[in-house]
């Protein structure tokens, strides 16, 4: 069975620092996997998407992953944090018709 | 392009009435779509996998009689909360699947629907 958790359910950073988001998962075969995020009372959106072309991923707003097969990991990260990053990030497993979405992490920004 | 819209963004109805979501995959064909229940400050939990032309897959644990998917053509699918109580107060997203040529499970998300039951 597939499964995903994120540590911390909570990040804070300030404006311009480093930003990281772990993200672990278990699955039987090769997974898909996703970060996506959200803003308050809104859908998700598609940050980046791993698809085993590449194990470094550059997705938008200067988000990039990391696949790491043998840590079972893909964690988010992005050099400088910017106010606008503040929001809800999940990561999420998929293979074939499901997707399973981790337990989200907030990300505040501190000015 | 891969764009999805879900109408109302938001409905408040009264205890023991029914309400019906659409989600719709504007510029794409949706072969599959999925319901997501999303509770505040929670994640996603799926609730079914509908099929363009066949019955929904639920799963385990949701009402199948209570949450009622159509998916009628290839770019609209309902979901319908029938006789709806304050527990079913929540956040419901859809998403659609675009099949590409090769496996790909990239899912675009709808804004989603706020429902309150009063």
């Amino acid at each position: 069975a597939q499964s995903v958790t994120q540590l911390g359910s909570h990040v804070s950073v300030s404006e311009g620092a480093l930003v990281l988001l772990r993200c672990n998962y278990s699955s039987s075969v090769p997974p898909y996997l996703f970060w996506y995020v959200q803003y308050p009372n809104q859908g998700l959106q598609l940050l980046l998407k791993y698809t085993s072309a590449a194990t470094l991923v550059k997705g938008i707003n200067g988000f990039e992953a990391e696949f790491k097969k043998s840590e079972t990991s893909f964690h988010l990260t992005k050099p400088s944090a910017h106010m606008s990053d503040a929001a809800e990030y999940f990561c999420a497993v998929s293979l074939y018709d499901k997707v399973i979405f981790g337990p989200g992490t907030s990300l505040s920004v501190i000015p | 392009g891969a764009v999805v819209s879900q109408h109302p963004s938001w409905v408040i109805c009264k205890s023991g009435t029914s309400v019906k979501i659409e989600c719709r995959s504007l510029d794409f064909q949706a072969t599959t779509m999925f319901w997501y229940r999303q509770f505040p400050k929670q994640s996603l939990m799926l609730m079914a996998t509908s099929n363009e032309g066949s019955k929904a897959t639920y799963e385990q644990g949701v009402e199948k009689d209570k949450f009622l998917i159509n998916h009628a053509s290839l770019t609209l699918s309902t979901l319908t909360v029938t006789s709806a109580h304050p527990e079913d107060s929540s956040f419901y997203i859809c998403s659609a699947r675009e099949r590409l040529a090769g496996w790909t499970d990239t899912q675009y998300f709808g804004p989603g629907t706020r429902l309150t039951v009063l």
